[in-house]
């Protein structure tokens, strides 16, 4: 059972670098959400989905775009990496709406040099 | 606003009681929750609280909500080394969105 799967585990890019971090869900859930996790701040929504084909923004969308073309993947894409970006990426998956449900992935790690 | 304030920190020997505060702005929220986070892991639903409940127990923890004052407390009885974490208070309402806390590094002593 691999529940949320995100990849790469730690990414480092060069200011202006354009990357996708991969999230992945088995569960068949409905909902999937990416947050940033920065010293002091606690996780901050970045994006999230309620289906396939539906996103919207969430707190800090600048500088990113997701799109959901499966309910099974909701990839985040940085167009043009800032050292701004550097933090812990989670995503997170749940079958209904709020997080009584909700799953975490392991987290990505971004430095942007 | 969207508003959820915990302390950074909390030290704890082990076997006592932790408890670990988080007050929120929106009294609209719907429910509440408390995740842990272990180092290098993603996060945890540890036990969530629907808005019209003062308390619910759950083995060693003990969640209190007083929705007049927005306050919200996480109390783990008899800590061990391996709640050594960071906990994370967060509401929710009618939306599909998590507002979270900043989050308490719990340290366990022992």
């Amino acid at each position: 059972n691999a529940g949320v799967t995100q990849t790469p585990k730690f990414q480092v890019l060069k200011t202006g670098q354009s990357m996708t971090l991969q999230c992945a869900q088995d569960m068949n859930h409905e909902y999937m959400s990416w947050y940033r996790q920065d010293p002091g701040m606690g996780l901050r929504l970045i994006h999230y989905s309620v289906g396939a084909g539906i996103t919207d923004q969430g707190e800090v969308p600048n500088g990113y775009n997701v799109s959901r073309s499966t309910t099974e993947d909701f990839p985040l894409r940085l167009l043009s990496a800032a050292p701004s970006q550097t933090s812990v990426y989670f995503c997170a998956s749940s079958p209904t709406r709020g997080g009584t449900e909700a799953f975490f992935g392991q987290g990505t790690r971004l430095t942007v040099v | 606003g969207e508003d959820v304030e915990q302390s950074l920190f909390l030290s704890v020997r082990e076997g006592d009681s932790s408890v670990i505060n988080c007050t929120y702005t929106d009294s609209s929220s719907t429910y509440l929750y408390w995740y842990k986070q272990e180092p290098g892991a993603g996060l945890q639903l540890l036990t969530y609280i629907f808005s019209n409940m003062d308390m619910k127990q759950d083995q060693r923890l003990t969640v209190l909500l007083n929705k007049k004052d927005k306050h919200l407390s996480l109390r783990i009885a008899d800590t061990q080394t391996g709640d050594s974490a960071i906990y994370f208070c967060a509401e929710s309402r009618t939306t599909d969105k998590l507002i979270f806390g900043t989050g308490t590094r719990l340290q366990v002593f022992p």
